[in-house]
């Protein structure tokens, strides 16, 4: 099956600092990526939607500013926590859709992000 | 936004027991799908179940859809301790894809 890829699994900051997490599609090309946040023990909160070649959709709630993604390549997109805060401390996941019309979504692992 | 609403929020069994796991929805759909987390880790897709299906069938998974109720029902038969992880619902819109709060299933040896 397709595979989806993300760097770093887990990385710690200090408040203020700018954090990138790199989602990739390994074995096939996303012109489309999705970028959630899930906070511990909840459910996963879809942030933006990642097209490539133009600008992200931002979910409501959800700053452009402070969560920058640029979608560079097929099989690359970035999510960048701009002056990370405690409060962006979270699991951050991305997605990619599998064949058209099947509906299916493949994950990656996870970024888990601490902001101290 | 979340559209499905899973219940229970967390279920405990033994194992050999059966764990079925309810998700609603609130809006038209395209199709629903069941993931399963471990803790800290990414989603793994279990099965998908089109609108116009009412039943499907993967190993020892079952799904039911009732589109006249916008539910979904989860059974895993015969669990094992290894079944232990988060199930969620996920409905589409379009590419798009929302979650439900999840089933946290915990599956005692």
């Amino acid at each position: 099956g397709a595979v989806v890829s993300q760097h770093p699994s887990w990385v710690i900051c200090k408040s203020g600092t700018s954090v990138k997490i790199e989602c990739r599609s390994l074995d096939f090309q996303a012109t489309t990526m999705f970028w959630y946040r899930q906070f511990p023990k909840q459910s996963l909160m879809l942030m933006a939607t990642s097209n490539e070649g133009s600008k992200a959709t931002y979910e409501q709630g959800v700053e452009k500013d402070k969560f920058l993604i640029n979608h560079a390549s097929l099989t690359l997109s970035t999510l960048t926590v701009t002056s990370a805060h405690p409060e962006d401390s979270s699991f951050y996941i991305c997605s990619a859709p599998g064949l058209a019309g099947f509906g299916e979504q493949f994950f990656g692992p996870g970024t888990r992000l601490t902001v101290l | 936004s979340q559209q499905g609403e899973e219940d229970p929020q967390a279920l405990s069994i033994q194992e050999g027991e059966n764990a079925t796991m309810n998700c609603s929805y609130k809006t038209s759909i395209n199709n629903l799908q069941w993931y399963r987390q471990n803790s800290g880790r990414g989603l793994v897709h279990l099965i998908l179940i089109r609108s116009n299906e009412r039943e499907k069938h993967s190993g020892r998974l079952r799904v039911t859809l009732d589109t006249s109720k916008k539910s979904s029902s989860l059974l895993i038969t015969a669990s094992r301790a290894a079944d232990t992880a988060s199930y969620f619902c996920a409905t589409d819109e379009g590419h798009d894809m929302r979650f439900g709060a999840g089933t946290r299933l915990t599956v005692k040896p």
